[in-house]
């Protein structure tokens, strides 16, 4: 079975400073994609990243980055310089790729985030 | 463009009434996807449908949900005579495709509380 895990429920910095947020998954598939969410107080889940099992690259954009380390199945996320704006619940997810694919997302519990002034 | 388009954003019921949400999708996204998050279950996979092939019905909790999709595009879901366990945020999301690198878009929801 797969398996999300956000330990972190609850985080709160002050702005400015960097927070990171963990993400740790479990399959026994070889092919999947992670991805990260942000919901803000509106209610929408917008889209922030995608990274296939493949691809250990980190990447950066902007104040955000990535980590990716397939040898502790973690996928975490940091924020760099936090502000305000940023509050929010950040959900990790879990799909998997090829003939396991249903469709379907599989969430973490979400961390959330209160970044103060 | 226009992103994901659910309705009603709120919906207040009693509890045994029937329900229907409505979902359409950003044009041209040929997967549609529904999504209940409450407090106790987090985000959870309800159902999926991708262009004309048989809907995912496996994360429906029970008989009393059904959902449907006219013309590829639109899709309801509908909950008959609702309990007060049915209280939750319902979410729908579109994607591209169905291969799972694409990223599934979410509009707002809709926030149903059964009285």
């Amino acid at each position: 079975a797969q398996k999300v895990t956000q330990a972190q429920t609850e985080i709160s910095v002050v702005e400015k400073e960097d927070v990171t947020l963990d993400c740790v998954y479990e399959t026994r598939d070889t092919t999947y994609y992670l991805f990260w969410y942000k919901q803000p107080p509106s209610g929408e889940l917008v889209f922030l990243i995608r990274r296939n099992s493949f691809d250990e690259q980190n990447e950066i954009s902007g104040r955000y980055s990535w980590n990716f380390q397939k040898s502790t199945s973690s996928f975490n996320f940091t924020i760099t310089a936090s502000q305000v704006v940023d509050s929010a619940v950040y959900f990790c997810a879990l799909i998997l790729h090829g003939s396991s694919n249903t469709g379907k997302l599989i969430f973490g519990q979400g961390t959330t985030l209160q970044v103060k002034p | 463009g226009a992103g994901v388009s659910q309705s009603p954003s709120n919906k207040v019921t009693e509890k045994g009434k029937d329900v229907e949400l409505r979902c359409d999708p950003i044009s041209g996204h040929t997967a549609l996807y529904w999504y209940r998050q409450s407090l106790g279950q987090g985000l959870e996979f309800l159902i999926y449908f991708q262009g004309n092939s048989a809907p995912d019905k496996s994360g429906l909790p029970s008989d009393r949900f059904s959902a449907e999709r006219t013309g590829g595009s639109v899709s309801t879901l509908t909950i008959q005579r609702t309990q007060q366990e049915d209280s939750a945020v319902y979410l729908c999301a579109s994607s591209l495709g169905g291969r799972s690198n694409q990223p599934q878009h979410f509009g707002d929801g809709t926030r149903l509380s059964i009285l």
